[in-house]
């Protein structure tokens, strides 16, 4: 299996530009979370699907973030309008239901709002 | 907070000798699972134990856990450069859902 699969790698763009983070959970997994990471905050929960549907999304900071899930094996995560302080690190990461909760993070997006 | 607190914040040891990390959180949990983020990297699974266990091995890894003080230790042994990362600890509830804390950096010196 090629594991999670992100896109783009790295992303640069200008304050208030729309940003769309992909992601690509590993085939047959039912749940499917995004992270932000920067070195303030550490590692946050920004919401999780479990079969498609949005479970909890408590941790979307604000309503510039919106994440869907159209399908089984894609996800998005976007940002509109974008700003500075949205410069970190995302991740998107899968499991398997019954499997201990065990995730699989993908390589990560980074994201830089000049 | 449901997070797991990871302590040290920073270990530096030379090649050969054994880390610990401990780990505490605040609520009951199913199970609590360690993962291991290289630099630039994604957080990788490294290992799980369930809430009646008490111990754990993988290869050079000894996991602990005790329920009673809400904390986890883990063990890694003959440590080598290449184990120089990031550990993180995730006590898992009855959600699905994990809070990492900000994890303890290891370097491991040559």
């Amino acid at each position: 299996d090629a594991g999670v699969i992100q896109s783009p790698r790295h992303e640069v763009t200008e304050m208030g530009q729309e940003v769309t983070l992909r992601c690509k959970p590993i085939s047959g997994h039912d749940y499917l979370f995004w992270y932000r990471q920067t070195m303030m905050r550490g590692l946050e929960l920004l919401i999780y699907f479990n079969n498609n549907v949005p479970i909890d999304d408590s941790g979307m900071p604000e309503d510039r973030f919106s994440a869907k899930m159209p399908n089984a094996s894609f996800s998005t995560l976007k940002i509109q309008p974008s700003e500075p302080r949205d410069s970190a690190v995302y991740f998107c990461a899968s499991s398997l239901s019954g499997s201990g909760g065990e995730q699989y993070f993908g390589p990560g997006t980074r994201l830089t709002v000049t | 907070s449901q997070q797991g607190e990871e302590d040290p914040q920073a270990l530096s040891i030379q090649e050969g000798e054994n880390a610990t990390m401990n780990c505490s959180y605040k609520t009951s949990i199913n199970n609590l699972q360690w993962y291991r983020q290289n630099s630039g990297r994604g957080l990788v699974h490294l290992i799980l134990i369930r809430s009646n266990e008490r111990e754990k091995h993988s290869g050079r890894l000894r996991v602990t856990l005790d329920t009673s003080k809400k904390s986890s230790s883990l063990l890694i042994t003959a440590s080598r450069a290449a184990d120089t990362a990031s550990y993180f600890c995730a006590p898992r509830n009855t959600g699905n859902q994990f809070y990492f804390g900000t994890g303890t950096s290891l370097t491991v010196i040559p």
